[in-house]
């Protein structure tokens, strides 16, 4: 099966701009996740979904990020205005029920904001 | 809260030979779930193993196996006869028993393999 697939790789943006990314979970998956790891530390969960209803967005700075999920497939996660300790890869997980509930990750998106 | 502490930050081994990480957590949940996730230059998240938290015995998959130690909350990954692929960052992951529940990372520890 494919896997989660997200775009872009990479992107640079100065600060104050906007940005998306865009994440395509396993089909099937209904758990969706957004992590965000900073230069030298461990993932984070920034928001996640199950089907198109947030479960835990706790740590989602909401006064610049977002994000959706249409239709319970596809996400987005939109950062607006971008600030330079925004810096860092954007991970998509997807959750199988079908094997003892391992989440399965994208290849992330680098951000850098200068 | 929960928290993951990995305390070396890189290390490295020759080819062939056995290198151990290190792994603590803190929780107050009796039931919960352990992971080792690789993470190449490329980035994407590879699990390695895991670990049930009522489970006594300890898990292996081929080269890689843990030493769970549930009293002392600590949860280390040996990898035998190393391989040159097997260079990359190691994150240790925490996860509650809720089996969609967010995972919880380490810092991460970064292993070099040399020939």
């Amino acid at each position: 099966e494919a896997g989660v697939a997200q775009s872009p790789r990479y992107k640079i943006i100065e600060k104050r701009q906007s940005v998306a990314f865009w994440c395509n979970p396993i089909s099937g998956h209904a758990t969706l996740y957004w992590y965000q790891q900073i230069l030298g530390q461990g993932p984070k969960l920034l928001i996640q979904f199950q089907n198109n209803g947030v479960v835990d967005d706790s740590q989602l700075p909401k006064d610049r990020f977002s994000a959706e999920r249409l239709k319970g497939v596809d996400s987005t996660l939109k950062i607006q205005p971008a600030k330079l300790e925004d810096s860092a890869v954007y991970l998509c997980a997807s959750l199988s029920r079908d094997t003892s509930y391992e989440q399965y990750f994208g290849p992330g998106t680098r951000l850098t904001v200068t | 809260a929960q928290t993951v502490t990995q305390s070396q930050p890189e290390m490295s081994v020759q080819e062939a030979e056995t290198v151990t990480l290190s792994c603590t957590y803190d929780t107050s949940e009796s039931d919960y779930y352990l992971f080792w996730y690789k993470q190449p230059p490329s980035r994407q998240m590879i699990l390695v193993i895991r670990q049930e938290a009522y489970k006594q015995q300890n898990a292996t998959e081929n080269r890689f196996s843990v030493n769970f130690q549930k009293a002392a909350k600590s949860f280390s990954l040996k990898i035998s006869d190393s391989q040159l692929g097997d260079a990359a960052m190691y994150f240790c992951a925490y996860k509650r028993s809720y089996n969609t529940d967010k995972l919880i990372f380490g810092t991460g520890t970064r292993l070099q393999v040399f020939p």
